[in-house]
């Protein structure tokens, strides 16, 4: 199962603003909704955005997402140090009816 | 409040069987999609299957099609997961995951449960 593209790590210091790419197709971003995971160390993962760009209850106003055609990012303004995990984007492949997550990005605060 | 408890993980040798459960509580189980996503140990997720809030609909990622066998009993507000033909490449933490939206199937997860340790090996 392919999956969809990510950059595997990215970085920045705290109060800076850090973007993380994820790069799909036709069939899955330019078709479907994109969502973001953040998954903490040790934890579950846990709904960061969905609809490209909605927050969930509870989830600061620092992270925002969107989209474009194929492509989609997430963007965290104001770093902090709790930032740092592991982020996800996930879309629904109408090809082959399932779900696809990216291969996840690291981000560090240094 | 919403709770997810999946059950079942274990250690099994290379072509055995095992069979997950997820045992749900706090919603209208009957009305939710439910999904299974595993990750391997230091790896990413991997969407594994997901069976409609009825039934009526299951899908199953290419990679465990033909193996694994995903149900639900929704009078026990239980979904399983039966796992046959184990490789090592299945060794992962499972997961179950609630589909946001009522009766629909989508990528949207809004609540997981804790996951439960798969290891094959001989």
């Amino acid at each position: 199962q392919s999956v969809l593209t990510q950059p595997p790590s990215a970085s920045g210091t705290p109060g800076q603003r850090v973007t993380i790419s994820c790069s799909g197709s036709s069939s899955n971003i330019g078709s479907n909704t994109v969502n973001w995971y953040q998954q903490l160390p040790g934890t579950a993962p846990k709904l960061l955005i969905y609809s490209n760009n909605k927050r969930p209850s509870g989830v600061p106003d620092r992270f925002s997402g969107s989209k474009s055609g194929t492509s989609a990012s997430l963007a965290i303004s104001g770093l902090q140090s709790e930032d740092e995990a592991h982020y996800y984007c996930a879309a629904w492949d109408d090809s082959l009816k399932g779900v696809l997550f990216g291969g996840g990005t690291k981000l560090t605060v240094l | 409040q919403v709770q997810l408890v999946e059950s079942g993980g274990g250690v099994v040798q290379p072509g055995r069987s095992l069979r997950l459960s997820c045992a749900a509580s706090g919603f209208t189980f009957s009305r939710h999609a439910i999904h299974w996503v595993r990750q391997a140990p230091g790896k990413g997720l991997e969407w594994v299957a997901v069976m409609s809030y009825d039934g009526g609909n299951i899908y199953y990622a290419d990679s465990v099609k033909g193996r694994f066998t995903i149900s639900r009993d929704n009078p026990k507000n239980t979904l399983y997961l039966q796992l046959n033909s184990l490789r090592g490449e299945d060794s992962a933490v499972y997961y179950c995951a609630r589909d946001c939206l009522q009766v629909a199937v989508t990528a949207r997860f809004d609540y997981w449960g804790q996951g439960t340790l798969v290891t094959v090996s001989s």
